[in-house]
């Protein structure tokens, strides 16, 4: 079965300080992981997909499959990042891309 | 603002009634999901639909179903409401499932009573 596990429900962090969510994940064959947010009275969005590598508003994340882990990492805190992250994975290749999702962190940056 | 609506935005009903909640895809979408999303949890996929045929199921019993129409917009049904059903409905459309295309509406709050 497939699992995400975020363990940290609450995370605050000063601005302009360092930040990174966890995500640890299990899945028996190759996942597609992502990050989604969640801003306040907004909709959830896709933030960003370990395929594409990218960096989305400063944002990075690393897949370590030795560690099964997906980290979103940012090294300066804005309090505009103040949101629900949400960690997520699909299996690669699969007819239904279905989401399976963490429970999520709502982050708050401090001024 | 993305085009992926859904009504009603909140609701009541009581145990053992049924309940039709509507999603109107982005345009130029044909593949149209569905989750619940329990307070303080993430999204759990109930199924997806394309082009009016359901392609794919998590780990939901019968009782909640589904149908697409032609213009690929979306209800979800759900029979014989137990109380832990009270949660809120995210539809999400993209183009072919693609998850990079995919958007989100703003959800139906149920609750059940």
């Amino acid at each position: 079965a497939q699992r995400v596990t975020q363990p940290e429900k609450l995370l605050s962090v000063f601005k302009g300080a360092p930040v990174e969510l966890k995500c640890n994940y299990s899945y028996s064959g190759s996942p597609e992981l992502f990050w989604y947010v969640q801003y306040s009275r907004q909709r959830l969005q896709l933030l960003l997909r370990h395929i594409s590598r990218e960096s989305i508003k400063g944002f990075t994340a690393d897949l370590n499959k030795g560690e099964t882990s997906f980290h979103l990492k940012k090294p300066f805190a804005q309090e505009e990042d103040s949101a629900m992250y949400y960690c997520a994975l699909t299996g690669l290749g699969g007819s239904a891309r279905q989401l399976t999702f963490g429970s999520g962190t709502q982050l708050t940056v401090l001024p | 603002e993305t085009g992926v609506t859904q009504s009603p935005t909140h609701l009541i009903k009581t145990r053992g009634q049924q309940v039709t909640l509507r999603c109107s895809s982005q345009s130029g979408h044909n593949t149209v999901s569905w989750y619940q999303q329990a307070l303080g949890q993430g999204p759990q996929f109930i199924f997806q639909y394309y082009r009016e045929e359901e392609n794919g199921r998590g780990n939901f019993p019968p009782r909640f179903s589904g149908l697409q129409f032609p213009n690929y917009s979306s209800e979800l049904n759900v029979n014989a409401l137990e109380l832990d059903d009270s949660a809120l409905y995210l539809c999400a459309s993209s183009l072919t499932g693609a998850l990079e295309t995919q958007y989100f509406g703003p959800g139906t709050r149920l609750l059940v009573l």
